[in-house]
């Protein structure tokens, strides 16, 4: 079936650093990736998204990376910061009228920012 | 500032009890989702609604109800039958209904059945 996961369920990195967090995805059909923080008590809150048609996407301080041969997405956070120590969660979904955005949500994974 | 309203943030109820889940977004949204999240797991799709006065079941919509009598109002019954209530839930919308565009979230409701 359908899933996507995460390699590491935590990840522990000195503040100044910089943090890759990973992502596999098993359909590779999906065609449309999106990257969420979640703070604790909160919502998921949207970082970045990438679509097939495309390998590198860059915003502040994060770069997401797709490697459709291997089904594989990370998520590269420049320089971390203590506030950015959360929960992140990829999700993929299929393009199409069929699917009418269903994400389908990884494990996540704890990102902890040491001073 | 636009956004979604999810109340209460908390809420308490015994088992045996409906509770409904309030969500109103004001982005002006055509597709609103409920989505639930127990600890350590990610969200899995309860109800969605492209529009008003249509919806449909995600993957665990048994022992829930939602209705859509309003663009910004999508709110999201716990029913009794639902045998595992408590859990965070949060709901979403999004401009596209394609599978296309981000989906923005609410701060969720966690609710606590005894």
């Amino acid at each position: 079936g359908e899933s996507v996961g995460l390699h590491l369920p935590t990840l522990s990195v000195q503040e100044g650093d910089n943090s890759i967090i990973n992502c596999a995805y098993s359909n590779s059909a999906s065609d449309y990736f999106i990257w969420y923080k979640q703070e604790s008590g909160k919502g998921p809150q949207f970082i970045i998204d990438i679509r097939s048609n495309m390998d590198k996407r860059q915003g502040q301080r994060v770069t997401v990376l797709l490697n459709k041969t291997v089904k594989h997405l990370s998520l590269q956070i420049a320089a971390t910061q203590p506030g950015d120590s959360a929960v992140y969660f990829c999700a993929d979904t299929l393009h199409g009228s069929s699917n009418t955005g269903k994400l389908i949500f990884g494990q996540g994974t704890t990102l902890q920012v040491k001073p | 500032d636009g956004g979604i309203t999810q109340s209460p943030k908390y809420l308490f109820r015994k088992e045996g009890q409906n509770v409904t889940l309030s969500c109103e977004q004001n982005l002006n949204h055509d597709a609103m989702y409920w989505y639930r999240q127990d600890p350590g797991q990610g969200l899995r799709l309860i109800y969605y609604s492209q529009i008003v006065n249509d919806f449909q079941k995600g993957d665990i919509a048994e022992g829930y109800s939602v209705s859509r009598e309003k663009k910004e109002s999508f709110p999201l019954t716990v029913t009794s039958a639902q045998k595992n209530p408590t859990a965070f839930y949060l709901c979403a919308s999004s401009t596209g209904t394609e599978g296309n565009s981000p989906l923005h979230f609410g701060n969720g409701t966690r609710l606590t059945v005894t």
